[in-house]
């Protein structure tokens, strides 16, 4: 069974970058069976899809965000990885990493909430 | 960007109750849909897949229909347990979410 676990700060500056890690245990990051994604959600708002990854490298990025993010994936460790640049208040959300099978996300982390602040 | 308008935002319902859940999308997305339910604080749960496929372990009185750029969401008898907010997403170019249909105890 799938798991995965999302790590990095619970607070960032504004104009700083946010950097989250997804470590995936019970499935191995190089399958050609899924995506990776990342998936955000404001406080009391809804979901916002940011960036998904195949484990050789091509990325999709929604597009309203691309100028700011990055993802990446490390199949050593497997884990994948999201760089958002410039980050303002509008930033803070609960930030979700997922598994996508086909392209629905089947297995999602429990989340990790981000708060951008001086 | 495709857009996916839900309705209605809010849904007060009781147990036993059957109800449904409608998504619009701004363009076609053939059937490149699925649903999820999330409940307070924590992760959504995949429901429906490719618009009608149930997933492996969800109840069946959950049941997803449409195509194009019209979909539905239908729970036949609500359980106590189905109170929670339900999105839709297309994934057919790129990925975006419905707003969210919350589902209130009446």
């Amino acid at each position: 069974q799938v798991q995965l676990q999302e790590s990095g700060p619970g607070l960032v500056k504004p104009s700083e970058t946010l950097s989250l890690t997804c470590t995936v245990s019970g499935d191995s990051i190089s399958s050609d069976y899924y995506f990776w994604g990342w998936i955000r959600q404001p406080p009391g708002k809804g979901l916002e899809w940011i960036s998904s990854i195949f484990h050789t490298g091509t990325t999709f990025y929604n597009p309203s965000l691309k100028s700011r993010v990055t993802i990446f994936v490390d199949t050593s460790k497997n884990q994948f990885s999201l760089n958002l640049a410039s980050v303002t208040a509008a930033d803070t959300a609960l930030y979700f990493c997922a598994r996508a099978r086909g392209n629905p996300f089947d297995s999602w982390g429990q989340g990790t909430l981000v708060t951008v602040s001086s | 960007d495709i857009q996916m308008t839900q309705s209605p935002s809010t849904l007060s319902a009781s147990v036993g109750d059957r109800v449904t859940i409608t998504c619009r999308a701004s363009q076609t997305v053939s059937n490149w849909v699925a649903w999820y339910q999330q409940k307070p604080g924590k992760a959504p749960k995949l429901l429906i897949y490719k618009a009608s496929t149930l997933e492996i372990g969800v109840p069946s009185r959950f049941s997803g229909s449409g195509s194009e750029t019209e979909f539905t969401l239908t729970i036949s008898s609500l359980q106590p347990d189905d109170f929670a907010t339900y999105y839709c997403h297309q994934y057919v170019s790129h990925s975006t979410f419905g707003q969210g249909t919350k589902l209130e105890i009446k």
